[in-house]
């Protein structure tokens, strides 16, 4: 019972570089999510989807792109990643309660 | 807008001890409240999911409670442990249908043995 897979756990990017954050969920869930945690901030949302092919933007969407071809996956990404950028992003899932991902660490220099 | 508060940020108690944490959101038409928890570098771990019509969930040593007409939710821990020793927060579900939750910046347990 794997739940929600994020990937990488922890990546470093140059300023200006891309990424792609992996996101798999194995409990058809229709709903995903994913986050931003700073120090201090608590969580923001950034992206959303309530199925496959539909996508909508969160709080703090800006600098950051989508896509949910399938039921399972939700690709974040990072397009010329800045300082700003540095932070642990959250992927979740959600039916009835909300399941998230370990997390990965992303800081950009 | 929903705007969830924790206050204390940080909470230190002795082991054994009975606690309470706080969370009020502003927002009285919520869906439902969940409390997780979190620890280091870690993930968030779902512990209860209160429902709109709901008063009160419990779990083993944790209980949470949900008053709306207030704007709060407290989480109970009976006879607290070194274990759990977290990062507790909330978060509040509006807007059924977009499925958002918008989370408290969370309060920090450390449990003293």
């Amino acid at each position: 019972n794997a739940g929600v897979t994020q990937t990488p756990k922890f990546r470093i990017l140059k300023i200006g570089q891309s990424m792609t954050l992996q996101c798999t969920q194995d409990m058809n869930h229709n709903y995903m999510y994913w986050y931003r945690q700073d120090p201090g901030m608590g969580l923001k949302l950034i992206y959303y989807s309530v199925g496959a092919g539909i996508t909508d933007k969160g709080e703090v969407p800006n600098g950051y792109n989508v896509s949910r071809s399938t039921t399972e996956d939700f690709p974040l990404r990072l397009e010329l990643a800045a300082p700003s950028q540095t932070s642990v992003y959250f992927c979740a899932s959600s039916a009835y309660g909300y399941t998230f991902g370990s997390g990965t660490r992303l800081t950009v220099v | 807008k929903q705007e969830v508060t924790q206050i204390p940020a940080a909470l230190s108690v002795p082991e054994g001890e009975n606690l309470v944490l706080n969370c009020s959101f502003t927002d009285s038409a919520i869906y439902n409240l969940q409390w997780f928890r979190q620890d280091p570098g870690k993930g968030l771990t779902s512990l209860l999911l209160i429902q709109s019509s709901q008063r009160e969930q419990t779990s083993g040593r944790l209980n949470a409670s949900l008053d709306k007409s207030s704007g709060r939710s407290t989480l109970y821990i009976a006879a607290s442990q070194p274990g759990d020793s977290a990062t507790y927060l909330c978060a509040a579900l509006t807007n059924f249908g977009n499925e958002k939750l918008t989370f408290g910046t969370g309060t920090r347990l450390t449990i003293i043995p």
